[in-house]
């Protein structure tokens, strides 16, 4: 299993409170991402980043920021969580150089309860 | 952009029989990946199955195998001799260049005893 170590695994905070999950990586994969899972969307994409400090907006990234300042942390902020931020959130990561299959590898998620 | 479209909710199979769920995609790239991920109960994302684009030739692994219509933009999902442990929800995944996924909404499958 790649090495990818989620927290919290699960938080439950109140509206308008900041609230930062973490994804930490022990493969060395340069290409790291966050997804939200919901009912009927399966996972979409919220951030993603390509290197330290090389981070871009997925297609759902409005209330969201990220930050990744080494290989193997990065770092998703809710700078002011609301309901519709409850999700389960996964951290996965990629490295073409390493294997150039296109294949992601998940973290076990991190299930968020905005009150 | 991208999008993966798979049209059934659910679907339930008794054990040892075949199930074949569906995937639809719409893409103008010519190269591309296309991935069946399993989520059982544990809520990990499983890699059951890839497919390269490129490659005509339907990808196998064990019990799972695809269908890959390449003009039709199709990628189907069979699972042969099904097992309980094959109770998940299975999403079909989308890949072009930037290694970024673009994920269906999941088939939610049952298997019956």
């Amino acid at each position: 299993d790649a090495g990818i170590t989620q927290s919290p695994r699960h938080k439950v905070t109140e509206t308008g409170t900041p609230v930062t999950l973490r994804c930490h990586q022990t493969e060395n994969h340069r290409y790291m991402y966050w997804y939200r899972q919901d009912p009927g969307h399966g996972l979409r994409l919220i951030h993603y980043s390509y290197g330290v400090k090389d981070t871009d907006k997925g297609e759902v990234s409005d209330g969201y920021s990220v930050s990744r300042s080494k290989t193997e942390d990065f770092l998703l902020t809710l700078e002011s969580a609301t309901s519709s931020q409850t999700s389960v959130y996964f951290c996965a990561i990629s490295d073409p150089l390493v294997a150039n299959t296109g294949e992601l590898f998940f973290g076990e998620g991190s299930r968020l309860t905005v009150l | 952009a991208q999008t993966v479209t798979q049209s059934q909710p659910e679907m339930s199979v008794q054990e040892a029989e075949t199930v074949t769920l569906s995937c639809t995609y719409d893409t103008s790239e010519n190269n591309y990946y296309l991935f069946w991920y399993k989520q059982p109960p544990s809520r990990q994302m499983i890699l059951v199955i890839r497919q390269e684009a490129y490659k005509q030739q339907n990808a196998t692994e064990n019990r799972f195998s695809v269908n890959f219509q390449k003009a039709a933009k199709s990628f189907s999902l069979k699972i042969s001799d099904s097992q309980l442990g094959d109770t998940a929800m299975y999403f079909c995944a989308f890949e072009a260049a930037g290694n970024k996924l673009t994920f269906g909404g999941g088939t939610r499958v049952l298997v019956k005893p």
